[in-house]
């Protein structure tokens, strides 16, 4: 079946660091890949999103590739900032016969001054 | 303010009653997700409906029921409750019927059940 791999947190940086928060999936056919941001308190936001191998999803300084070879979607940011801590989910969505996501269980980053 | 309205924000209730949590979807969405959120199984998805008719369902259980009525709002019904069914319990919501468009999710309802 289909499922998503997250690598384990918390992940705790300085800013200004580079941050990777790594991703992997298993599907059948070629899924819609996200990641969604969830800060303190708050419901899951869209961060960014690539529906077709090769598509690179960008935003707020973040950035993802899907790589159908590798089957990953990992998250990058140049520099981190103290606002971007907050807990990252990986999720895909299937092409066809379900509507609904298969998220990982998130990626906790905190981002010290 | 993601346009996702989920009420009540808190619900504190004891073991074996039951709780109706509901959503009204951003404007013009048609589909709704129910998700629960919990500590040791991370976000597992319920049910959805699309324009008032089930349209994929998840990990639910038989003591939970949801609904989607005319107005697009929905329900989910949470019954014979049990501790370790205290979770965050999110609703989103998409334009069409597949999720490849993206969710917006409510912030969400938590439900401590002591």
């Amino acid at each position: 079946g289909n499922s998503v791999t997250q690598m384990e947190g918390p992940v705790t940086l300085s800013e200004e660091a580079f941050l990777t928060i790594n991703c992997t999936y298993t599907a059948t056919g070629y899924p819609s890949l996200f990641w969604y941001v969830q800060y303190p308190g708050e419901g899951l936001q869209l961060l960014l999103k690539a529906t077709k191998a090769d598509d690179k999803g960008s935003n707020k300084g973040f950035e993802a590739t899907y790589r159908k070879e590798t089957t990953s979607f990992h998250l990058e940011k140049g520099s981190v900032q103290v606002s971007d801590s907050a807990v990252y989910f990986c999720a895909l969505s299937a092409t066809s016969g379900t509507y609904k996501y298969i998220f990982g269980t998130g990626t906790r980053l905190k981002v010290l001054a | 303010d993601s346009g996702v309205t989920q009420t009540p924000k808190h619900l504190i209730t004891a073991t074996g009653q039951r709780v109706t949590l509901r959503c009204s979807p951003r404007s013009g969405d048609l589909s709704v997700y129910w998700y629960q959120q919990s500590l040791d199984q991370g976000l597992q998805f319920l049910i959805q409906y699309y324009n008032g008719e089930e349209r994929a369902k998840g990990n639910i259980l038989e003591r939970f029921s949801a609904q989607q009525f005319p107005d697009l709002h929905s329900e989910l019904n949470l019954s014979s409750l049990e501790l370790g069914d205290s979770a965050l319990y999110f609703c989103a919501s998409s334009g069409g019927g597949q999720a490849s468009y993206g969710y917006t999710f409510g912030s969400g309802t938590r439900l401590t059940v002591v």
